[in-house]
Formats: structure tokens, sequence, C-alpha cells
């Protein structure tokens, strides 16, 4: 099966600055890839994802890019605000069926103010 | 709202003692998941539903169950509770059955079994 890797598990910025968590995927089937924000005490929500024909989405102060071909996707986040700090989960999945949505294990974003 | 609702959000228990954590969505989902989070382990999925009365085992199924005899709900039965159950525990749905969808996580219910 699947099987989705975060780098790193903590990252400490300043305010202002840029925010970059990579992760990496096994199956090259593999054309859906969301990330996922939690905050203290919520349950993880979607903040943004990209499929597989396309290498960049961007959404204001955060983008997501996919390499297919060394198979690994990150979350850009600029000109971090202290409401960033969260758990960020990236995931991967086929997208048909009964393929099921394989977590990373997640990384701590602490923004400095 | 679209909102998924769990309850109890915080439960203390004893080993042994069958418990129930409900959950329901509003926003008519055909899938709905369950996943415990732990520390150094991120999401793990229990067990899924792709609809009414179709449900199927996730990665660490043992020592739960599940029903799915309304669209809305799915709760999470521990027949037998477990200290190794202690956990943060999210209830999510999406539309339609391709795991390509977005996914709505409740807000979770955090058990403790002593």
């Amino acid at each position: 099966g699947e099987n989705v890797e975060q780098h790193p598990s903590t990252l400490s910025v300043q305010e202002g600055d840029s925010a970059v968590i990579k992760c990496t995927y096994s199956d090259s089937a593999s054309n859906y890839f969301p990330w996922y924000k939690q905050e203290l005490g919520k349950g993880p929500q979607l903040i943004i994802d990209i499929r597989s024909n396309v290498g960049e989405k961007k959404d204001q102060r955060i983008a997501v890019t996919l390499n297919k071909t060394a198979k690994h996707f990150s979350l850009h986040i600029t000109e971090t605000q202290p409401e960033d700090s969260a758990v960020y989960f990236c995931a991967a999945s086929r997208g048909d069926g009964n393929n099921r949505l394989a977590f990373g294990k997640g990384n701590q974003v602490v923004v400095i103010p | 709202e679209a909102q998924v609702t769990q309850n109890p959000r915080y439960l203390i228990t004893v080993t042994g003692k069958k418990l129930t954590v409900t959950c329901s969505q509003n926003m008519n989902h055909e899938y709905m998941s369950w996943y415990r989070q732990d520390p150094g382990l991120g999401l793990r999925q229990i067990y899924y539903s792709m609809n009414v009365e179709v449900t199927d085992k996730g990665d660490v199924p043992e020592g739960y169950k599940v029903s799915r005899k309304e669209k809305r709900n799915f709760p999470l039965i521990l027949e037998s509770p477990s200290p190794n159950q202690t956990s943060l525990y999210f209830c999510a749905s999406r539309w339609g059955q391709g795991s390509n969808q977005p996914q709505h996580f409740g807000d979770g219910t955090r058990l403790s079994i002593l």
C-alpha cells in the first residue's frame, strides 16, 4: 500500500518568514495529494489539495508543488503568521473506488512572533 | 452549517466497560471513516463505510466495531476497551466513494482507558 513520509517532524520559523514541508510517497499510481491543518483541540481541516495533472497550485499565502517523477510534494507557506502554528498532515491516494487516503505522520509548525 | 459531530468529546473509563462513540454528519455524505491519532504515528484508519450497510476494515481494526444503519450516523463501538485503545479518535466523512474528494473531520474524542 501507499506509504507517505513527512519531513521535518517539527519546524520553527520567525513570523513573516516562509515555511516549507516536504512529503514523499511510494505509490506511483497516486494522483491526489491533499494537505490538512490541525489546530489544537480541533480535527484536521483541508487547506489545499493538488491532483497529478498539475505541478503547482496556489491559494493566497499557501502553495503546493508536486514532482511526480521524484514522487514528492511540498507545502509552502509564505509570510507566516502566529495563526499558522499547527500540525500539518500530507496525504496521498489513487483517487478511485475503495482506495483510502494514506496520511503522513504530521509536522508541527511553530511560528515565533 | 456543514459539520461532523462526535460525542462524547472526552471520556475516561475502565478496562472492559463497553462504550460507544457516536458520529453524525449533516452533508449527506456516502463515505464515513474512523481514525485514531497517536503521538508519532499520525492518523491511522480504523474502519470505513462506503455507504449504508457497507463497512470495511482499515489499518488498525482490532478491538473495534462499527455499524452504518443510516447514512448520517457511523458509531464506533469498543466492546471491551483496553488501555492500548487510549487515544484521540476522529470521525470523517466525504462526498462520494472516490478518495480524491475532501474529507471533513469532527473535532475528535479523547478516550482514556484505565
